[in-house]
C-alpha cells in the first residue's frame, strides 16, 4: 500500500524563524517521485519541487530546502527565515509508476508578524 | 501561455440535481485528473484519464463520472448531487504518455449541495 503521512496538522512560527514540515511516505516500489505543493489562502495549488527516488541529494532554492532520506522514508521541507507570505497549507505527494498522486493531509503553516 | 481552467468557480445546487464541472487544459497533456479537497482528508482522487477515450476510477469515484472525448477536456459529472459531495474540486493535468511528470492544477471549483 502507498501512503503519505504529514503528522503536523498546523504549525505556528514567528516571522524569521526557521520551520521544518515533515513528510513520511510508504511504498514498495523502487522507482517513485515525491512532490511538495503550496496552497496559499487564495486556494490554488502551486508546485514547489519534484524529486525522484534515485536522487537523494538535498535541494535548496532560496529560503526553501528539502531533505530526502530513503533510509527513513522521509522528504522534509524547511523554510529558512520564514515570512508572512509563507503562510499556507503545504502538501506532500507520492507518485509510483501510475502517474497518480497520493497526497498527505497537509500541514497548515501560520507565520506571525 | 499554456494553462488549465475550471468552470464554474463556484456552484450551488440542490440535492438530486445533475451537475457538470468543466476542466480545460492547453498544455496538450495526455494525463488528466479530478480531485476533491475536504478538511482533514487532503486531496483525494476521483477519476483520471491517460488519454482520449480512457477513463479510470480513483479512490472516491462513487457518484461521479467522467468522459474524455478530446485531449483538452475532462468534464466531471455528479449524476445526482448529494450533500456529501459539497467540496472543493480540483482538476490537474500532467506530461505525455509514458513519462511521469509534474501535475499542474486548475484554480478549483467550490461546489455546495443544499
Amino acid at each position: 500500500a502507498q501512503k503519505v503521512t504529514q503528522a503536523q496538522t498546523e504549525i505556528s512560527v514567528v516571522e524569521k524563524e526557521d520551520v521544518t514540515l515533515d513528510c513520511v511516505y510508504e511504498t514498495r516500489d523502487t522507482t517513485y517521485y515525491l512532490f511538495w505543493y503550496k496552497q496559499p489562502p487564495s486556494g490554488e495549488l502551486v508546485f514547489l519541487i519534484r524529486r525522484n527516488s534515485f536522487d537523494e541529494q538535498n535541494e535548496i532554492s532560496g529560503r526553501y530546502s528539502w531533505n530526502f532520506q530513503k533510509s527513513t522514508s522521509s522528504f522534509n521541507f524547511t523554510i529558512t527565515a520564514s515570512q508572512v507570505v509563507d503562510s499556507a497549507v503545504y502538501f506532500c505527494a507520492l507518485e509510483a509508476g501510475t502517474y497518480k498522486y497520493i497526497f498527505g493531509t497537509g500541514t497548515r503553516l501560520k507565520v506571525l508578524a | 501561455d499554456a494553462e488549465i481552467t475550471q468552470s464554474p468557480r463556484h456552484k450551488i445546487t440542490e440535492t438530486g440535481r445533475q451537475v457538470t464541472l468543466a476542466c480545460h487544459q492547453t498544455w496538450n497533456h495526455n494525463n488528466m485528473f479530478w480531485y476533491r479537497q475536504d478538511l482533514g482528508h487532503g486531496l483525494r482522487l476521483i477519476h483520471y484519464s491517460y488519454g482520449v477515450h480512457d477513463t479510470n476510477k480513483g479512490e472516491v469515484s462513487d457518484g461521479y463520472s467522467v468522459s474524455r472525448s478530446n485531449t483538452e477536456d475532462l468534464p466531471l459529472t455528479l449524476e445526482s448531487a448529494a450533500s456529501s459531495q459539497t467540496s472543493v474540486y480540483f482538476c490537474a493535468s500532467s506530461g505525455v504518455a509514458g513519462i511521469t511528470d509534474t501535475q499542474y492544477f486548475g484554480p478549483g471549483t467550490r461546489l455546495t449541495v443544499l
